[in-house]
């Protein structure tokens, strides 16, 4: 049973417009959640965190917002360009365990 | 710093066959993770380990075996390959504060005919 769902396996935007990419989550314990960006052939790079006691973080061109009560997390990416063409997971811990859960991923291509 | 690095990059192995995957981090982190990752499957754990001789079972250690004898080395066993163990292995460390950032190695690609 997923525990982190990433349900767009893909997304396709124009450069220049926002990205959004979206993220549920089933376990109430979770509280803290992370964003890693995938190139092909490259290990994941953390983009960016947030954790449950705030609903926005924003950091340049990303922000990721939290909604606890409908277990669901968004990364918005404004504006898009084209190095943004990644897998991006998402990936929630709780209480301070240190595992994290990840999503399955969700590629995103911007075209030029 | 290096960061995380893993060898080999790539290996063919046979069925029945053993190796050792190779992570190592300069970073003094106290958490070290191995992840497998299948094609549109994500990011499984394999193992853990919180510190220098101590390791965990995660989500799917079946056919894997790991050590922790130093705080820079945390070396992935395989020790009868089989096909199902075709995958992506990635290596991963994180100091364990508030944040918990990972830091991934490269990825070993490893098939199994």
């Amino acid at each position: 049973d997923q525990q982190v769902k990433q349900n767009s396996p893909s997304l396709s935007v124009q450069e220049g417009r926002i990205s959004i990419l979206n993220c549920d989550y089933t376990n109430s314990m979770f509280d803290y959640f992370l964003w890693y960006k995938k190139y092909p052939a490259e290990g994941p790079t953390f983009l960016i965190s947030i954790s449950s006691i705030k609903d926005k973080n924003e950091d340049g061109r990303f922000t990721v917002f939290l909604n606890k009560s409908a277990k669901h997390l968004s990364l918005h990416i404004v504006p898009s360009q084209p190095g943004d063409s990644a897998v991006y997971f998402c990936a929630a811990e709780s209480g301070g365990s240190y595992i994290p859960t990840f999503g399955r991923g969700t590629s995103l291509i911007v075209h030029p | 710093n290096a960061g995380v690095t893993q060898t080999p990059k790539f290996r063919i192995l046979k069925i029945g066959q053993s190796m050792t995957l190779q992570c190592a981090q300069d970073m003094n982190h106290n958490y070290m993770y191995w992840y497998r990752q299948d094609p549109g499957m994500g990011l499984k754990l394999i193992y853990y380990s919180v510190g220098a001789g101590i390791t965990d079972k995660g989500e799917v250690p079946n056919g894997y075996n790991v050590s922790r004898s130093t705080t820079e080395d945390f070396p992935l066993r395989l020790e009868l390959a089989a096909p199902s163990q075709t995958s992506v292995y990635f290596c991963a460390s994180s100091s364990g504060d508030s944040y918990n950032e990972q830091f991934f190695g490269p990825g070993t690609r490893l098939t199994v005919l």
